[in-house]
């Protein structure tokens, strides 16, 4: 299958940094890359909805100035999590696909903020 | 109705057993059905899928039975072995212009040696 990755694999910050996470297909063009929350042995929850060169649609409920999604091209997506809070200590999952194809999964990206 | 209900939450197998997992969904525009794999740890895998135009679909020893009267589809895997422990989630897609993923609640499998 298509190769996506994350970098960084995991991340601690300080209460009130910003953290970037990027998220690249290596083998693939993607015209649409996804973003999910997935908390311990939970599910993985949609946080947005990003297309090359368009502004990211987010689902109900995430805020859109906390998570910004920027997709500059179609191998690169990132996601800043601005002024991060102990709450946003989650796993961050990237996913991408080319349109009408399968969505192949970033190994993730462990955020901890103290 | 964007909601798809998986069961059970865990699951315990011996080595050599089946293991079903069962997903449940309302959305009828949802066209795409895959199941994920996920280790601790690290992003899901995608397993196999199916389309609501197929009953069945068999890749080694994962098959994916498809119900679309019935809105259900479930995961078999047959000779279950140890290293397939790990969380399993179906998921479906559809109704979207984006094709998004809606998943499973996910299910804990352990395959006793």
């Amino acid at each position: 299958g298509a190769v996506v990755s994350q970098h960084p694999s995991w991340v601690i910050c300080k209460s009130g940094t910003s953290v970037k996470i990027e998220c690249r297909s290596l083998d693939f063009q993607a015209t649409t890359m996804f973003w999910y929350r997935q908390f311990p042995k939970q599910s993985l929850m949609l946080m947005a909805t990003s297309n090359e060169g368009s502004k990211a649609t987010y689902e109900q409920g995430v805020e859109k100035d906390k998570f910004l999604i920027n997709h500059a091209s179609l191998t690169l997506s990132t996601l800043t999590v601005t002024s991060a809070h102990p709450e946003d200590s989650s796993f961050y999952i990237c996913s991408a696909r080319v349109a009408g194809g399968p969505l192949f999964f970033g190994p993730g990206t462990r955020l901890t903020v103290l | 109705q964007q909601q798809v209900k998986q069961s059970p939450q865990s699951l315990i197998v011996q080595k050599g057993g089946i293991s079903i997992i069962n997903c449940a969904y309302e959305n009828t525009a949802f066209d795409y059905f895959p199941w994920y794999q996920q280790f601790p740890g690290k992003g899901p895998a995608l397993l196999i899928a199916i389309r609501p135009d197929v009953s069945e679909k068999k890749e080694g020893r994962f098959t994916i039975s498809f119900n679309k009267s019935a809105k259900q589809f479930s995961l078999h895997i047959m000779d279950s072995q140890p290293g397939d422990s790990a969380t399993y989630f179906c998921a479906a897609r559809g109704g979207t212009s984006y094709g998004k993923l809606t998943f499973g609640q996910g299910t804990i499998l352990t395959v006793h040696p």
